[in-house]
């Protein structure tokens, strides 16, 4: 099976711009994870998608928003970027039963906000 | 925070030596994940073990959980260069579907 994938790698953008990422789990996951990770703050949980439905939110303001369609791909969205959100963003699929479930992760998009 | 902590945050060891690296969290779990994740890139999946379980082994690595302590360790015997990583505990609570990662422990494995 092909791994989890992640477009853009890298991503450059400038304060107030907003941006869109986006992540194609693994065939047959139908949960997908998003993380964004920052030296100062480790890894930390931005949402999670079941079936095109929002299952669980971390503690992000409203710029971060996400969706999954029908076929599991998920997109990240985040509106007027500001410095302290460049980071590395991390996006993990799973089967999405709970107790068992592991996470496969992609590669991740490197976002620099200037 | 529900995030799990690992200690130490970072740990330099010769090769040919044993690493441990430890896990503690706060809440009651269905599991415990360790992953792996090399500079900057995403992380890879290295064990996984049940709250029913004490001990699991995969290759060189060696995972126990305590539920009491709420506290897990990973060991990685005879270590190599190519070890060299931060490694993050995840937990599943069994309250949700939302894992939670600890803060990581950096490790360099010298040649």
């Amino acid at each position: 099976k092909a791994g989890v994938t992640q477009t853009p790698r890298y991503l450059i953008k400038t304060r107030g711009q907003q941006v869109t990422l986006s992540c194609s789990p693994i065939s047959g996951h139908r949960s997908v994870s998003w993380y964004q990770q920052t030296p100062g703050q480790g890894l930390q949980f931005l949402f999670e998608y079941f079936s095109e439905t929002q299952r669980n939110k971390g503690n992000f303001p409203g710029r971060f928003s996400g969706r999954q369609f029908s076929n599991s791909r998920s997109e990240m969205n985040v509106s007027t970027l500001e410095l302290g959100d460049s980071a590395l963003y991390l996006c993990a699929s799973s089967i999405g039963t709970s107790g068992t479930a592991r996470e496969y992760f992609g590669p991740g998009t490197r976002l620099t906000v200037l | 925070s529900q995030q799990g902590e690992e200690d130490p945050q970072a740990l330099s060891i010769q090769e040919g030596e044993n690493a441990t690296m430890n896990c503690s969290y706060k809440t009651s779990i269905n599991n415990l994940q360790w992953y792996r994740q090399n500079s900057g890139r995403g992380l890879v999946h290295l064990i996984l073990i049940r709250s029913n379980e004490r001990e699991k082994h995969s290759g060189r690595l060696r995972v126990t959980l305590d539920t009491s302590k709420k506290s897990s360790s990973l060991l990685i015997t005879a270590s190599r260069a190519a070890d060299t990583a931060s490694y993050f505990c995840a937990t599943d609570p069994n309250t949700g579907n939302q894992f939670y990662f600890g803060t990581g422990t950096s490790l360099t494995v010298i040649p």
